[in-house]
């Protein structure tokens, strides 16, 4: 299973919002909500923000945002802030492959 | 306070074999799927293997099937990954990673991660 496709970087200034995009295929993100969104910050471990698609859990800001159309799903952050610079990683569990959890490459975020 | 330390990460050599930890607290262990994810330094997430709350199932990537292995012992708070038959594309920074009692995602808590460096 091939690695779900993101851009390289996004870029924004503070107070805008930003989408990332990542895509798949009608086998995964397009047919399971099962998509999870990843902060990582320079030399940390990282962080969930998002998981199945659209849920936020607790602790991390409403800024962030989760949604999908068709095979491709979306996080948006809202109200940008200098701490929100980091790397961005989506990733899709598929039940029914033999390698079930894949990633995305990876959006790095810059805040001008 | 969920707290998740990996160690036994080092320098090996092409062909040898490592195993890591991941000592889990602050937590119901057992209660916790168990997945290893490794990153090489510089570039993206990649999961490797998984194991259920009993062990009773593992599951694997392709790229490291049959010479990773995963176990876990609950009495010790401890998942192990055994690997073998290193070369240099197994360098990376490994980190261990829980889920749900019964689901395989999301990863809600990770360790900081151990470096494993396969080099001669």
């Amino acid at each position: 299973q091939s690695a779900l496709t993101q851009p390289a970087s996004v870029s924004g200034s503070p107070g805008q919002s930003v989408t990332l995009s990542c895509t798949g295929t009608s086998s995964d993100v397009g047919r399971y909500d099962f998509v999870s969104w990843y902060q990582q910050l320079p030399g940390n471990a990282p962080k969930l923000m998002i998981f199945d698609v659209t849920k936020r859990p607790s602790g991390v800001s409403d800024r962030f945002s989760g949604s999908k159309s068709g095979d491709t799903a979306s996080l948006t952050i809202s109200g940008l802030q200098a701490d929100d610079e980091a790397d961005y990683y989506c990733c899709s569990y598929t039940p029914t492959n033999t390698n079930p959890l894949v990633f995305g490459g990876g959006t790095k975020l810059t805040v001008l | 306070e969920v707290q998740l330390v990996e160690s036994g990460g080092g320098l090996v050599q092409p062909g040898g074999s490592l195993r890591l930890s991941c000592v889990g607290s602050g937590l119901t262990f057992s209660n916790y799927r168990i997945h290893w994810v490794r990153q090489v330094p510089g570039k993206g997430l990649v999961w490797a293997s998984g194991i259920t709350t009993d062990g009773s199932i593992t599951k694997y990537a392709d790229s490291v099937k049959g010479r990773f292995t995963i176990s876990r012992d609950n009495a010790k708070n401890t998942v192990y990954l055994q690997l073998k038959s290193l070369s240099a594309e197994d360098t990376a920074v490994y980190y261990c990673a829980t889920s749900g009692t019964n689901s395989w995602t999301p990863f809600n808590s990770w360790g900081q991660g151990t470096l494993v460096t396969v080099s001669s």
